[in-house]
């Protein structure tokens, strides 16, 4: 399996402009999950899905942001408009369904989308 | 809110000495955790895990352990390696599947 793929890799904007982010995940894999990376708070938490069902969006910052999983195979996080405090590297990752009925633990990230919001 | 906490931001070793990276949390509920390493330009990658239900986890070179009582959870690495070189973050999970990972701490070791 190819593991996590995402695209693009960077992205460089002006504020304002509408962004899409795109994730797919490992094949087989009931969990999808959107991270944000920033020099100040590590890794947040954005959104996960299971089975292609939004779980929990509280850390999604505000309206602006919008994620979407039509289907096990491809999700997408949209930013419009965008700002330059939006500027991070978003990460995309995915499991599989653990023994208890959970998460196995283990999260397959992909490469990341370096973002810059100028 | 920040309910894994890594208040180390950076770590610097002589190669062959003990690497120790600590993290605290705050969710009882957490019944999993894990390491991370991340090299630049790159996903984070599983390092290790433990459950709850232990206070040990040993792999190789990499050994962590779990504190309950007091919400807090450390990683060993020895003997240190430049390889090692990385950020790690700590990861904890609880029932609800999902997965919360604290700020990181930038290791590096110096040969």
């Amino acid at each position: 399996d190819a593991g996590v793929i995402q695209s693009p890799r960077h992205e460089v904007t002006e504020m304002g402009q509408e962004v899409t982010l795109r994730c797919k995940p490992i094949s087989g894999h009931d969990y999808l999950f959107w991270y944000r990376q920033t020099m100040m708070r590590g890794l947040e938490l954005l959104i996960y899905f299971n089975n292609n069902v939004p779980i929990d969006d509280s850390g999604m910052p505000e309206d602006r942001f919008s994620a979407k999983m039509p289907n096990a195979s491809f999700s997408t996080l949209k930013i419009q408009p965008s700002e330059p405090r939006d500027s991070a590297v978003y990460f995309c990752a995915s499991s599989s369904r653990g023994l208890a009925g959970g998460m196995t633990g283990e999260l397959f990230f992909g490469e990341g989308s370096r973002l810059t919001v100028l | 809110d920040q309910q894994v906490k890594q208040n180390s931001p950076s770590l610097s070793v002589q190669e062959g000495r003990i690497s120790i990276l600590n993290c605290d949390y705050t969710n009882s509920m957490f019944d999993y955790f894990l390491w991370y390493k991340k090299y630049p330009a790159e996903g984070p990658t599983f390092l290790i895990s433990i459950s709850s239900i232990k206070d040990k986890n040993e792999d190789g070179r990499f050994t962590v352990f779990l504190n309950k009582s007091a919400k807090h959870l450390s990683l060993h690495i020895v003997p240190s390696q430049p390889g090692d070189s990385a950020v790690y973050f700590c990861a904890a999970s609880a029932y609800a599947n999902d997965m919360r990972f604290g700020a990181g701490t930038r290791l590096t070791v110096k040969p």
